[in-house]
């Protein structure tokens, strides 16, 4: 089955304790991208990767790494996590790049709480 | 500055009846312009998209409408459906900044029987 998978889906955590969130997808897909959702802000983007050793910063990259050193794999880290980074978070991918109007396929989303 | 808007947070239709969903942008280098559907517990799935050469796509029940000198398009479901209820997201990007997508804030549906 097609699909993009994020762990852990939910995830409590204490300020300034590194964590990382893995998003793994098996469509042999080029392009990965991360988001954050929170409430009345929609889904905001923070960091993609058009291929393998390829990324760029989104919308709010700060306090957040990623890397991609495999076309199925593109992990969120957060060195230092702090409250304000408390939210929803979404992996996803696609065949190409969205700029030419590619479909996104997103995981089911990656809960977490900074305390 | 956000660059997509979705300016109603929530929409209730009857069963049967059309459901309109709009969305607005600012930036006119936005070439494509996509949909998601999305359940609680669950990430947005793709719905129906269209490229800014185009005024209209169609796939079943769902229409996308895009009027580019307003800068806005719209989803039309039609008839709706109470499995419908769900938020909807509209997204876009362009051919110059590949790889970034703009997304709204979402637009709650709810379908009653």
């Amino acid at each position: 089955e097609a699909q993009v998978t994020q762990n852990p889906r939910y995830l409590i955590t204490v300020t300034g304790k590194k964590l990382t969130v893995t998003c793994s997808q098996n469509m042999n897909h080029e392009y990965m991208s991360w988001y954050r959702q929170d409430p009345g802000l929609g889904l905001r983007q923070i960091y993609y990767s058009m291929n393998v050793e390829v990324t760029d910063k989104g919308d709010v990259p700060e306090g957040y790494k990623v890397s991609r050193k495999e076309k199925r794999n593109f992990p969120l880290i957060l060195e230092s996590p702090s409250p304000n980074q408390t939210s929803l978070y979404f992996c996803a991918s696609s065949l190409f790049g969205g700029g030419i109007g590619q479909p996104q396929h997103f995981g089911d989303g990656t809960r977490l709480s900074i305390l | 500055d956000q660059q997509v808007k979705q300016n109603s947070p929530s929409l209730s239709v009857q069963e049967g009846r059309i459901s309109i969903l709009n969305c607005d942008y600012t930036n006119s280098m936005f070439d494509y312009f996509l949909w998601y559907k999305k359940y609680p517990a669950e990430g947005p799935t793709f719905l129906i998209s269209i490229s800014s050469i185009k005024d209209k796509n169609e796939d079943g029940r769902f229409t996308v409408f895009l009027n580019k000198s307003a800068k806005h398009l719209s989803l039309h479901i039609v008839p709706s459906q109470p499995g419908d209820s769900a938020v909807y997201f509209c997204a876009a990007s362009a051919d110059t900044n590949a790889g970034k997508s703009t997304f709204g804030d979402g637009t709650t549906l709810t379908v009653k029987p």
